[in-house]
């Protein structure tokens, strides 16, 4: 059975404090990662990552894949109160265009106390 | 502006009706998606629509019914055969083409059976 795991699971920290959110997977046709930040409502798009080792960033966030291990990892540095969410990581699969789906994990709540 | 709509925001059935979920989306995306998101769960993909008049099930499609008859709207009906359909529910779409574009989401549907 396809699963995505992030952990931990929530997570509270003060302030311009540095974060490591971690996702790892065991799908079949893994095609790949995404991260999605979640504040009300509607998640938003970060990032995707489909080769290993090659780093993406925005700002003060960032995200690499490891294929070899099967998991990802979100970086924010110097956190602010807006970074507060619910960061969901997914996992693209699928043999063709036709069938490609989203797994997503449990996601990550993070706070962030000023 | 373009983007994806859901209504109503809030939902309240009595056990036992069946209710539609409305999706609307003005940006031209081919493929559309519904999940459904539980408290301390992901998202799980309910059902897909990667053309008009083509759906496919996901992986939790007991108990819902989708249609696509047009391009821009893609509604779910939860009927009473699904179990426990209190729940947020997201709507979210995309570009089609060769090279995967990220799913963009609607801004939701709380529903809430009584």
């Amino acid at each position: 059975e396809d699963k995505v795991v992030q952990s931990p699971l929530s997570l509270v920290v003060h302030e311009g404090d540095t974060v490591t959110l971690n996702c790892s997977y065991e799908v079949t046709n893994f095609r790949s990662l995404l991260w999605y930040k979640q504040e009300k409502k509607a998640p938003t798009f970060l990032f995707m990552l489909t080769s290993s080792g090659i780093e993406k960033k925005s700002g003060r966030l960032s995200s690499i894949l490891d294929k070899k291990e099967l998991f990802s990892i979100l970086n924010i540095t110097a956190t602010q109160t807006g970074d507060s969410a619910v960061y969901l990581c997914a996992v693209r699969r699928g043999t063709n265009f036709g069938n490609e789906k989203l797994t997503f994990g449990t996601g990550t709540r993070l706070t962030i106390i000023p | 502006d373009g983007g994806i709509t859901q209504s109503p925001k809030y939902l309240f059935r009595k056990e036992g009706q069946n209710v539609t979920l409305s999706c609307e989306q003005n940006l031209n995306h081919d493929a559309m998606y519904w999940y459904r998101q539980d408290p301390g769960q992901g998202l799980r993909l309910i059902y897909y629509s990667q053309i008009v008049n083509d759906f496919q099930k996901g992986d939790i499609a007991e108990g819902y019914s989708v249609s696509r008859e047009k391009k821009e709207s893609f509604p779910l009906t939860v009927t009473s055969a699904q179990k426990n359909p209190t729940a947020f529910y997201l709507c979210a779409s995309r570009p089609a083409g060769p090279v995967y574009n990220e799913q963009f989401f609607g801004p939701g549907t709380r529903l809430t059976v009584l």
